[in-house]
């Protein structure tokens, strides 16, 4: 299993544009989620999916949109990228909302100039 | 709502020092409580949990016990190695219908010299 696979690693944006962050996980798990981490902040939660076709809202949504079409797969559209999004993107993901244990993609490290 | 506090860092240690890192809690119900560590350039990774009262979690050397009484759940271990240098996250998730969301500290940098 590859596990939790983010695409890209790196990539700068000047602000207005627009972009998605892809997740992929190969372990068939229900819940997938997206965070930010940022310098003395810690990690917080963008948006969340319990299983296909069903998403919401973490602490920090704004500027940010999300969809579930399928279980492995979990995008994060930037719709017009802002300096204030810069940051370091993690997703991750549980085999179902019961189980606890996440596990963590690579991340995806994004400029916005 | 849910929220945690870890000691601020940066801590810097000398390989075989004891390492204590405090984490302390706030939430309704009952939360389970973890250690994630991220080392250098890569992701998240579970280092141990507690999910009741009193339980002790272990990995690689760390542990950490779920005190109810004082709402803390601080990291420890005897010996610290080089490759121990990792940042430390302390994190619950909610009880009842929200037990899936992780609530994190802000992290704890560890360096540990030579």
């Amino acid at each position: 299993n590859a596990g939790v696979t983010q695409t890209p690693k790196f990539q700068v944006l000047k602000t207005g544009q627009s972009m998605t962050l892809q997740c992929a996980q190969d372990m068939n798990h229900e819940y997938m989620s997206w965070y930010r981490q940022d310098p003395g902040m810690g990690l917080r939660l963008i948006h969340y999916s319990v299983g296909a076709g069903i998403t919401d809202q973490g602490e920090v949504p704004n500027g940010y949109n999300v969809s579930r079409s399928t279980t492995e797969d979990f995008p994060l559209r930037l719709l017009s990228a802002a300096p204030s999004q810069t940051s370091v993107y993690f997703c991750a993901s549980s085999y179902s909302t019961a189980e606890e244990t996440q596990y963590f993609g690579p991340g995806t490290r994004l400029l916005v100039l | 709502g849910n929220s945690v506090t870890q000691m601020e860092g940066p801590v810097t240690l000398s390989e075989e020092a004891f390492l204590t890192i405090n984490c302390t809690y706030t939430a309704t119900g009952y939360p389970s409580l973890f250690w994630y560590v991220q080392y250098p350039g890569e992701g998240l990774q579970l280092l141990l949990k507690a999910t009741k009262a009193d339980d002790k979690g272990s990995n690689k050397g760390f542990e950490a016990t779920y005190r109810k009484e004082t709402t803390s759940f601080h990291l420890e271990k005897g010996s610290v190695q080089v490759s121990d240098s990792a940042v430390y996250f302390c994190a619950l998730t909610g009880s009842g219908g929200s037990n899936y969301k992780l609530t994190f500290g802000k992290g704890t940098l560890l360096t540990v010299n030579p």
